[in-house]
């Protein structure tokens, strides 16, 4: 049972441009949300996350969104960079502090 | 501190046959986790730790695998009669308690373990 899914596999940007990487969730306990980046042969890296007590949280070239009405968050990249192409986890937790993954979305920023 | 360490990086192992990974995490950090990713999926819990006390255990976790931290430190996790099946990227994380402070896990870099 995939509690958090994220439906684009791929997404492929030109420099300068936004990326959008968009996550829903079907467990309306999830109160926290993070997004992790992760390089082939590396372990994930944190990059920015939101309570569920706010609908939005920025921090650099990121900003991630949240609709609690619609269990969706999405990770806005602005401007994107080739160093950017990775893959995109975003992950949930409950109050049992367990995260719970999506499947990843690949991110390929083209110079 | 240098972050999460595990090791080994990488371990190739006979079907049957016993392995053993671990983690360091964060010294200051009281909360410890097992994840375990295959390929195009993300990562699945395994198991956490608050100190010393196992919490959680996912059904994942058959009784073939074990998990132990001892001393409320470093970490291992075993699996035992390995099969081709437990070929995976096991990930280690560690943070402070998730309910104060920073909301964040570090992750380690993994190790690959491939069931020949």
């Amino acid at each position: 049972d995939q509690q958090v899914k994220q439906n684009s596999p791929s997404l492929s940007v030109q420099e300068g441009r936004i990326s959008i990487l968009n996550c829903d969730y079907t467990n309306s306990m999830f109160d926290y949300f993070l997004w992790y980046k992760k390089y082939p042969a590396e372990g994930p890296t944190f990059l920015i996350s939101i309570s569920s007590i706010k609908d939005k949280n920025e921090d650099g070239r990121f900003t991630v969104f949240l609709n609690k009405s619609a269990k969706h968050l999405s990770l806005h990249i602005v401007p994107s960079q080739p160093g950017d192409s990775a893959v995109y986890f975003c992950a949930a937790l409950n109050t049992g502090n367990q995260f719970y993954f999506g499947t990843g979305t690949s991110l390929t920023v083209i110079p | 501190d240098t972050g999460v360490s595990q090791d080994p990086r990488h371990k190739i192992t006979k079907r049957g046959q016993n392995v053993t990974f671990r983690c360091d995490p964060i010294s200051e950090h009281n909360r410890l986790y097992w994840y375990r990713q295959t390929l195009g999926q993300g990562p699945e819990f395994l198991t956490y730790f608050q100190n010393e006390a196992q919490l959680e255990k996912s059904r994942l976790l058959s009784d073939r695998f074990s998990a132990e931290r001892p001393k409320g430190s470093f970490s291992t996790l075993e699996i035992q009669r390995t099969e081709q099946g437990d070929s995976a990227m096991y990930l280690c994380a560690s943070s402070l308690d998730l309910r104060q402070g920073e909301l964040e896990a570090f992750f380690g870099q993994g190790t690959r373990l491939t069931v020949v």
